[in-house]
């Protein structure tokens, strides 16, 4: 059964507007972190962001947040003040006990 | 820091040959991981290895693949034989304290695989 659910395939976002990226989980399990990852043309792996499942706030780290809605598994990507550098792949990924399990991605294209 | 190296970057071979992928992770991380890329399927683990100890090869497709970790700093994914459905990218990735979930693992910047 699938895990991860990054519903968006495309977006599509001007320069220094903010954006949301929409990730949905599944997990019988009460301990998991989510992770997200840019993916840039050139094919490396960036971590960007991580949300345990025990975490209080949403977190973040510069200008990206995490909203982090646990009843509703949801744990979306922000970015705000969008840059032409945010254009790439961004996948939403989960670990339970083992290794990541990742969504489909979403292909964020940032205009001028 | 030097980051997670993969080696070859990029590999073209043909069909029933040995595949051999190299990972050196970042030093003082004690759990490693290596992943596979396609199109059709994603990316998807293939086997996680924890102090050099294989604890999850769930994810290996079948007996032509096989990972070894033989000590803290290096490890080897091998295909034997190689086929074309095997063309993806293959990703290595280290983290510290790997057993914890809230630990991010850090790629390798992928070897791309090429069958023909």
């Amino acid at each position: 059964a699938q895990k991860i659910t990054q519903t968006q395939p495309g977006m599509f976002v001007q320069e220094k507007e903010a954006v949301t990226l929409d990730c949905t989980y599944d997990t019988s399990d009460p301990s998991y972190g989510l992770f997200w990852y840019k993916q840039p043309s050139s094919g490396e792996m960036i971590f960007l962001i991580y949300q345990g499942s025990y975490d209080q706030q949403n977190a973040t780290e510069g200008r990206y947040s995490l909203n982090f809605q646990k009843a509703r598994k949801s744990a979306n990507l922000v970015i705000s003040a969008s840059q032409l550098g945010d254009s790439a792949m961004y996948f939403c990924a989960m670990r339970e006990s083992s290794g990541l399990i990742f969504g489909k991605g979403t292909t964020l294209s940032v205009s001028s | 820091d030097a980051g997670v190296i993969q080696s070859p970057r990029h590999e073209v071979t043909e069909m029933g040959q040995e595949v051999t992928l190299r990972c050196k992770p970042i030093s003082g991380h004690n759990s490693l991981f290596w992943y596979r890329q396609t199109m059709m399927r994603g990316l998807e683990l293939l086997i996680y290895f924890n102090n050099n100890v294989p604890i999850d090869d769930s994810g290996m497709p079948e007996d032509r693949f096989s990972a070894k970790m033989p000590n803290a700093s290096f490890s080897t994914l091998k295909i034997q034989p190689s086929e074309p459905r095997d063309s993806a990218v293959y990703f290595c990735a280290s983290s510290p304290q790997g057993a914890r979930v809230s630990q991010p693992q850090h790629f390798g910047d992928g070897t791309r695989l090429s069958i023909l």
